[in-house]
């Protein structure tokens, strides 16, 4: 039950795209297409902003779009805005009928 | 509204236990699976154990496998997580959270739904 693998950080300006990758394997994101991200505040509890790969839950702007291709994950942020400043967890549902987060992605808004 | 509130959490020495409770509202509880998520201090998150709608499926993380237990009540529209043999490393923030479920006549394997979270202090 290792943690899927994301960068520590990424970050850009105001209106640009930013790309979260999340690594795992053949057991969670090869294998499936249960694949989740997770928006976090600072100081507040974690929200869904997409779930099944790409799909989005209402509410959540069309700025954030999911992708895989094999083992990875990968969450982009198009037209950055001061508000998506946050953390953002991905998570797999996995092939021993657990769950596994990533290890998360401080995003920066510069 | 959709609610889960997370009860119980105190400060506890090292091998002691603790109850979390999670109290749910604004949906049938029954119908849903439930999980327990942590984040330790300035950490990540961390699935910690999930339980079928009926209680007849569990599944722990390996961190806390034998000494954790989860439970739930669908009477009292409640879920519950006995912690045992505490370990400092258990210090965390622990969110109750719901399963999406079955959407469109397929299962969704996602949380759509967060507690705010109850803190736990393994220390002495």
């Amino acid at each position: 039950q290792s943690a899927l693998t994301q960068p520590p950080s990424v970050s850009g300006s105001p209106g640009q795209s930013v790309t979260i990758s999340c690594t795992g394997s053949s057991s969670d994101i090869g294998r499936y297409n249960r694949v989740s991200w997770y928006q976090q505040p600072p100081g507040t509890a974690p929200k869904v902003i997409i779930y099944e790969v790409r799909r989005r839950p209402s509410g959540v702007p069309d700025r954030f779009s999911g992708s895989t291709s094999g083992n990875t994950a990968s969450l982009t942020i198009s037209g950055l805005q001061a508000e998506d400043e946050a953390d953002y967890y991905c998570c797999s549902y996995t092939s021993s009928s657990t769950y596994v987060f990533g290890t998360g992605t401080k995003v920066t808004v510069l | 509204e959709v609610q889960l509130v997370e009860s119980g959490g105190l400060v506890v020495q090292p091998g002691g236990s603790l109850r979390l409770s999670c109290e749910a509202s604004g949906f049938t509880f029954d119908d849903y699976a439930m999980n327990w998520v942590r984040q330790a201090p300035g950490k990540g998150l961390e699935w910690v154990s999930l339980i079928s709608w009926d209680g007849e499926d569990i599944s722990y993380a390996d961190s806390v496998k034998g000494r954790f237990t989860v439970a739930r009540d669908n009477s009292k529209k409640s879920l519950y997580l006995q912690m045992n043999s505490l370990r400092p490393e258990d210090t965390a923030f622990y969110y109750c959270t719901k399963d999406k479920g079955w959407e469109f006549g397929y299962y969704s394997y996602y949380m759509d739904v967060w507690g705010k979270g109850a803190s736990v202090t393994v220390s002495s």
